[in-house]
């Protein structure tokens, strides 16, 4: 099966400049979930859904980060605008259950960096 | 948000050599997961843990559970080169529905 796919692969912005990102998961799988993950770090989830519904977006910085998955299939992700702490990989993840323990299956992610 | 300690932070070792990695937090998980990232990629699932005292064993690497689901550990015997990765534990919260993940171990594996 074709696995997560995620574009660009990367990206350099200038602080204050919007960006955006765009997933696309595995065929058939209902969950969607957007990490940021710092350089040295573990994965931070941004957001959750669950079709086209959020699920958990918690931990999403709203006044400058949004998220959308229309017609449950891909989604994508805007930083606007950006500061220099959002230097990251952006990772998209799937997974064909709603449950947390079922297994995530991840894109090679976007590497952003704002200078 | 439960904080997942992983431990180690850095691991250089020889071709051959056994290794011990460890995953620790404070409170319950109702069920952990280890991953194995690459430079360059997303991380990649190894095993699911769900049962207390659970032991999973794959080929060179054994994981273990924590008889109170605090607690996981990973073991490779003869570690190889191809071994040298982040490893990365993630837990489920039983009041979430999504992993929280750990800051991860990075091994490398020289021949």
């Amino acid at each position: 099966e074709a696995g997560v796919a995620q574009s660009p692969r990367y990206k350099i912005i200038e602080k204050r400049q919007s960006v955006a990102f765009w997933c696309n998961p595995i065929s058939g799988h209902a969950t969607l979930y957007w990490y940021q993950q710092i350089l040295g770090q573990g994965p931070k989830l941004l957001i959750q859904f669950q079709n086209n519904g959020v699920v958990d977006d918690s931990q999403l910085p709203k006044d400058r980060f949004s998220a959308e998955r229309l017609k449950g299939v891909d989604s994508t992700l805007k930083i606007q605008p950006a500061k220099l702490e959002d230097s990251a990989v952006y990772l998209c993840a799937s997974s064909p259950l709603s449950t947390g323990s079922s297994p995530l299956h991840f894109g090679n992610g976007t590497r952003l960096t704002v200078t | 948000t439960q904080l997942l300690e992983q431990s180690p932070q850095f691991l250089s070792i020889q071709e051959g050599e056994n290794l011990t990695v460890y995953c620790n937090s404070s409170s319950v998980f109702s069920s952990l997961q280890w991953y194995r990232q690459e430079p360059g990629e997303g991380p990649v699932l190894l095993v699911t843990v769900v049962t207390g005292g659970e032991v999973k064993k794959l080929k060179r690497l054994t994981f273990q559970f924590g008889d109170a689901r605090k607690d996981s550990s990973l073991h490779i015997t003869a570690a190889q080169p191809g071994d040298t990765g982040l490893y990365l534990c993630a837990g489920l919260d039983t009041g979430r529905r999504a992993l929280t993940f750990g800051s991860g171990t990075r091994l490398q594996v020289q021949p």
